[in-house]
């Protein structure tokens, strides 16, 4: 079964870097997943693909400070220079013939 | 600019019925293939059903397989969300989002803001 794994929360000081992850479940390690961020009374906005090999892929008007990265079944989004406005909810997303999955979200504090 | 705009949310009592709409503008509607996710209130995202540009193929998650009916007016760049059957745990924020698919990759770059559907008596 395809299932995305994340921790509920995290947190980090302005300024600094957090980096989440999402795990891909077994048999499914080799899926590019898509990462979503939604702020406080938003909808959710696309931020990144990322692929197995660590390559990625932003959307539209994406910063620079956000990066992604892969090691094996987990995926990695990099927030650096941590601002305000990050504090959100974040959500990875993947994909299969019929069915689209989300991981249960991060939620990030920026402290 | 792309923009999905939703509408059609609004109080409905169980067992009835509720017609979303989504109005897509600044791309071109009838390339892409269209979403609709939902969000219980303090809960994450869940996917619902999926259409194909052409409206041949349309998939839908268990939970609403049988009462939601998903299409499309590319005439009218519009997608709908047909809910019959209500109940209150489908109360949730409704999203539209817009599939983007490279070779075998396809993942949602564009969202509407949601409209909101309360099933209660």
């Amino acid at each position: 079964q395809l299932v995305l794994t994340q921790s509920p929360s995290a947190s980090a000081s302005l300024g600094a870097s957090v980096k989440l992850t999402c795990t891909l479940s077994s048999g499914h390690t080799s899926y590019t997943i898509a990462w979503h961020q939604q702020q406080p009374e938003k909808g959710p906005r696309y931020l990144m693909k990322v692929n197995s090999d660590g390559s990625h892929s932003k959307g539209d008007g994406i910063p620079d400070r956000f990066s992604g990265s892969s090691s094996g079944a987990e995926r990695y989004l990099t927030i650096s220079s941590l601002q305000s406005e990050d504090e959100a909810d974040y959500y990875c997303q993947t994909w299969a013939t019929g069915i689209q999955v989300f991981g249960g979200g991060t939620k990030l504090t920026v402290l | 600019e792309v923009q999905l705009v939703e509408s059609g949310g609004g109080l409905v009592q169980p067992g009835g019925s509720l017609r979303l709409s989504c109005a897509a503008s600044g791309f071109t509607f009838s390339s892409y293939s269209m979403n609709w996710v939902r969000q219980a209130p303090g809960k994450g995202l869940e996917w619902l059903s999926h259409i194909r540009r052409s409206s041949g193929i349309r998939y839908y998650a268990d939970s609403v397989r049988g009462r939601f009916t998903i299409s499309r007016d590319n005439a009218k760049n519009s997608l709908y969300l047909q809910m019959n059957s209500l109940r209150a745990d489908d109360t949730a924020v409704y999203y539209c989002a817009r599939e983007t698919t490279v070779v075998s990759e396809s993942y949602f770059d564009y969202w509407g803001q949601g409209t909101l559907v309360t099933v209660s008596s």
